[in-house]
């Protein structure tokens, strides 16, 4: 069966600092990957997808970077945090199919705080 | 226009009611769609798929009006677990997900 890891837990940065937040999954190949992001109170915020290694598609531009070095394994990052950064990031995989029904499953997720 | 819009609520029902929560899409190109359910502080999780005909599992029945372009989900004899937000979810062709901000759902006892 398929699982998907997501690193840390929980995270409190200062304003300024640097970030990276890892993803990865196992037990299955190719599979589309995302980056999410929830505020607060707030619906989910589409922030990356990649299709394949290296190939990364941008939604919302803002000072964070996604890579995706292996198939399965999703960094997100950032140079330098803002206090809006603070929210539930969100790692999330689906199979690679245009078309049916290629549902979506999420890691548990990292709560960060910029102070 | 959002892709997906659902009414936040919240709904507050005693246990056993039964309960509906609509959601639009605006895309007409939209294929496929899905109902998640996110307990406080933690990840969505896949309910179930909302296929063409209607699909039923347990409790939970979903159904899909393209004409009108509202997703549905009906839970009846609601349990206190069952206390959650409810997000809607469409995909268009591509390789991207559009989820609804979600519907609070607290079952009283």
């Amino acid at each position: 069966s398929q699982t998907i890891h997501q690193w840390p837990a929980t995270l409190v940065q200062p304003v300024g600092s640097p970030l990276s937040l890892e993803c990865t999954v196992e037990g299955t190949s190719n599979p589309n990957l995302y980056w999410y992001r929830q505020a607060a109170g707030r619906g989910l915020q589409l922030l990356f997808y990649s299709v394949g290694i290296g190939q990364i598609s941008s939604e919302v531009p803002q000072n964070l970077s996604a890579s995706r070095p292996q198939d399965r394994q999703f960094i997100l990052s950032s140079k330098k945090l803002l206090l809006s950064d603070s929210g539930f990031y969100l790692c999330a995989w689906s199979v690679r199919r245009v078309l049916g029904y290629n549902e979506q499953f999420f890691g548990p997720g990292t709560r960060l705080t910029v102070l | 226009r959002k892709e997906v819009e659902q009414d936040p609520g919240p709904f507050n029902v005693p246990e056993g009611a039964t309960v509906a929560f609509n959601c639009t899409y605006s895309n007409s190109a939209s294929q496929s769609f899905f109902w998640y359910r996110q307990d406080c502080r933690k990840e969505p999780k896949l309910l179930m798929s909302v296929y063409s005909s209607g699909n039923e599992d347990g409790r939970f029945t979903a159904q899909l009006n393209r004409a009108s372009q509202y997703i549905s989900l009906l839970i009846r004899d609601s349990k206190l677990s069952d206390s959650a937000t409810y997000l809607c979810v469409g995909k268009n062709t591509g390789n991207q997900f559009y989820f609804g901000t979600g519907t609070s759902l607290t079952v009283i006892p």
